[in-house]
């Protein structure tokens, strides 16, 4: 089945940017979207569609989608922000067709 | 306001059965593909289960055989019913409406599934 690999986890500090990526193979075929859980939550959607933003979501938040790689970037990162983030794709060629990523832990120093 | 309410989650012993439901609010079921989806402790998300618009179902195989998905239009609901249920699928479960280009949104609050002797 399709796998989707993250970085287990990143810090950063308050003010500066995060950069969570996102490895899968023909990604340029894929749309990717982002979810944020914090503890004891249900996830919430950030971006979809590789870079478009839920209304709600604030600016800070983008993606991009290059090659083999999706990146979810956070800007102006706030103490809020710390969080469990996934990515997760579509892959019509699986039978396991909904895949989410290994998920990142986003600390805030 | 679209929400999703899990239930029915709760103890239950090894080889025991469970049933969990999705009630929506704000958009109808049965025009849209529902999924369920499970987060063992300090796990990731693990898809489990879709039924689409039509009616038609799709598993994981971690759950194939075993987990059942449907819905009740009437209710406005969908259902989980796991049978055969192991320690290993210990966890907390969420339904979730998947909208265009397969984006998991909303998310209901989850319930918590324990299996323990």
């Amino acid at each position: 089945s399709y796998v989707l690999t993250q970085p287990p986890s990143v810090s950063v500090a308050p003010g500066k940017t995060a950069r969570i990526t996102c490895g899968g193979n023909n990604f340029g075929s894929k749309s990717v979207h982002w979810y944020l859980q914090k503890p004891g939550q249900a996830p919430v959607l950030v971006i979809f569609n590789d870079s478009d933003r839920p209304s709600g979501i604030p600016e800070r938040f983008s993606g991009s989608n290059s090659g083999n790689t999706a990146t979810l970037t956070i800007f102006r990162v706030e103490a809020g922000d710390e969080a469990d983030y996934y990515c997760q794709v579509w892959d019509n060629f699986s039978d396991h067709p909904y895949v989410f990523g290994t998920g990142t832990k986003v600390t805030v120093l | 306001e679209v929400q999703l309410v899990e239930s029915g989650g709760g103890l239950v012993q090894p080889g025991g059965s469970l049933r969990l439901s999705c009630a929506a609010s704000g958009f109808i079921v049965s025009s849209n593909y529902m999924s369920w989806v499970r987060q063992a402790p300090g796990k990731g998300l693990e898809w489990l289960s879709v039924i689409n618009d039509g009616g038609t179902t799709y598993y994981a195989d971690s759950v194939k055989g075993r987990f059942t998905i449907s819905r009740d239009n009437s209710r406005n609901t969908v259902y989980l019913q796991m049978n055969s249920l192991r320690t290993q699928d210990t966890a907390v479960y969420y339904c979730a409406r998947v909208g265009e280009l397969f984006v998991f949104d909303p998310w209901g609050q989850g319930t918590l599934v324990t299996v323990s002797s």
